[in-house]
């Protein structure tokens, strides 16, 4: 059974950008979130997708937006990129009555 | 959301047992307490999940008083390989909820 994945792994953009990240969550689970990961720092909620809409969103500007398709894969697009957003970016999955989120390896973003 | 509050950082040494108390004193009556476990430029890993009571699995046991204002992980005779950030997480079902992090506890085994 196939964990949570993402790609790519790493990342490198120049400011002013745009980038996508995507993921797959694990087998059976509907409920993607996404996170930003400053060193040094927990994770910050991002937004959440399920039933292909985003249902929760994070502190985050419009800049970051995500869609979810009927496979319940997902996609984290960031649109002129500043050097702040240089972060790892996890995806976790969960079900509908789950409590735990299953995370990916991230994806580590590099903006110079 | 119920805020969590844990110590910044821990040293231990190997083979010793480790307990990490996290203050939760707003939880609701619904929300579960959670714990997990990350590496340098990993995701977090789920390590234990409890309401109340003694939760006990193959890595760690998670102790969680009456009043469920706080928790307590519990990592026996830990390994250098235990060295990582660990996150107390208080919250209902992560699907419709944002799942707020914390700064985490820091812990450091030494031989």
């Amino acid at each position: 059974d196939a964990g949570v994945t993402q790609s790519p792994t790493h990342l490198i953009k120049t400011r002013g950008q745009q980038v996508t990240l995507r993921c797959s969550p694990k087998s059976g689970h509907d409920t993607v979130s996404w996170y930003q990961q400053a060193l040094g720092q927990g994770p910050q909620f991002i937004f959440q997708y399920y039933e292909e809409e985003e249902r929760q969103r994070g502190n985050f500007p419009d800049r970051f937006s995500g869609h979810q398709y009927p496979n319940y894969s997902s996609e984290l697009n960031v649109n002129a990129l500043l050097l702040g957003d240089s972060a790892l970016y996890l995806c976790a999955s969960s079900g509908r009555v789950t409590y735990e989120q299953y995370f990916g390896p991230g994806t580590r973003l590099t903006v110079t | 959301l119920a805020k969590t509050t844990q110590p910044i950082s821990m040293d231990s040494y190997e083979g010793q047992e480790v307990n990490i108390t996290c203050s939760h004193n707003n939880i609701a009556t619904n929300d579960y307490i959670t714990w997990y476990q990350q590496f340098p430029s990993q995701g977090p890993r789920f390590i234990i999940q409890g309401y109340k009571t003694k939760v006990t699995n193959e890595v760690a046991s998670l102790f969680i008083p009456a009043d469920r204002k706080s928790s307590t992980l519990s990592l026996p005779r830990v390994s250098l390989s235990d060295t990582a950030v660990y996150y107390c997480l208080v919250g209902d079902r992560p699907r419709g909820f944002k799942t707020i992090f914390g700064a985490g506890t820091r812990l450091f085994v030494k031989a």
